[in-house]
């Protein structure tokens, strides 16, 4: 199976940072690459597909980039409804897998 | 507007079955690959199987294979996890997915829990 590894782990930051997180894949997965925000209590959101391609309704600070096995999402200017934990996951290859998740504080 | 929401969670005893449903609607079903994620209290997310649109093809990840099976009814736009033999390690909570154009998982249920304990 292929894995998900995502850094960091947490972070703490504040109100109009910018935030970088990262997912590398254990092999090239051809961008089908996804990320998604999950809130306590809730069900996970899409934010981003195909590596870079933002889902309609999720703000333009969202962002995601990269290719092969090296992916980053970048939060432009946070804010504080995006305190969460985020995921990747990768759909190229059975059984899709995600990333352990990377846990946002605000 | 696009809704899927599950049912059929609860308690079970290990070496139990269970059969999860999700109810579709706002959506041409039969046209979308659908998935069953799980997630461990406290836990990261899990992929556990997809179904191609048509039901010709199916998968599940491997601590799953031979215990859950799943199964769709495009008549009933309704999607189902078979699960049977079941272990403490599968309590979680079920969420059903669609996925979208570029392989994301576009729209979620709100989930359902399932508890697998003496």
């Amino acid at each position: 199976d292929i894995q998900m590894t995502q850094s960091p782990s947490a972070v703490s930051a504040s109100v109009g940072d910018r935030v970088t997180i990262t997912c590398r894949a254990s092999q090239g997965i051809n961008n089908w690459l996804a990320w998604y925000q999950q809130k306590p209590g809730k069900a996970p959101k899409l934010l981003i597909s195909a590596a870079s391609s933002l889902e309609s309704g999720v703000p333009s600070r969202f962002s995601g980039s990269g290719s092969g096995t090296d992916f980053t999402l970048t939060i432009s200017s946070l804010q504080p409804e995006d305190s969460a934990t985020y995921y990747c996951q990768q759909a190229n290859f059975s059984p899709d897998t995600f990333g352990q998740g990377t846990k946002l504080e605000i | 507007e696009v809704q899927l929401v599950e049912s059929g969670g609860g308690l079970v005893r290990p070496g139990g079955s269970l059969r999860l449903s999700c109810a579709a609607s706002g959506f041409t079903f039969s046209s979308h690959w659908m998935s069953w994620v799980r997630q461990a209290p406290g836990k990261g997310l899990e992929w556990v199987a997809n179904i191609k649109p048509d039901g010709s093809q199916r998968d599940h990840v491997d601590s799953v294979k031979g215990r859950f099976t799943v199964s769709r009814d495009n008549a009933k736009n309704s999607l189902f996890l078979q699960m049977d033999s079941l272990r403490a390690e599968d309590t979680a909570v079920y969420y059903c997915a669609r996925t979208g154009t570029y392989r994301g998982l576009d729209y979620w249920g709100q989930g359902t829990l399932l508890t697998v304990s003496s």
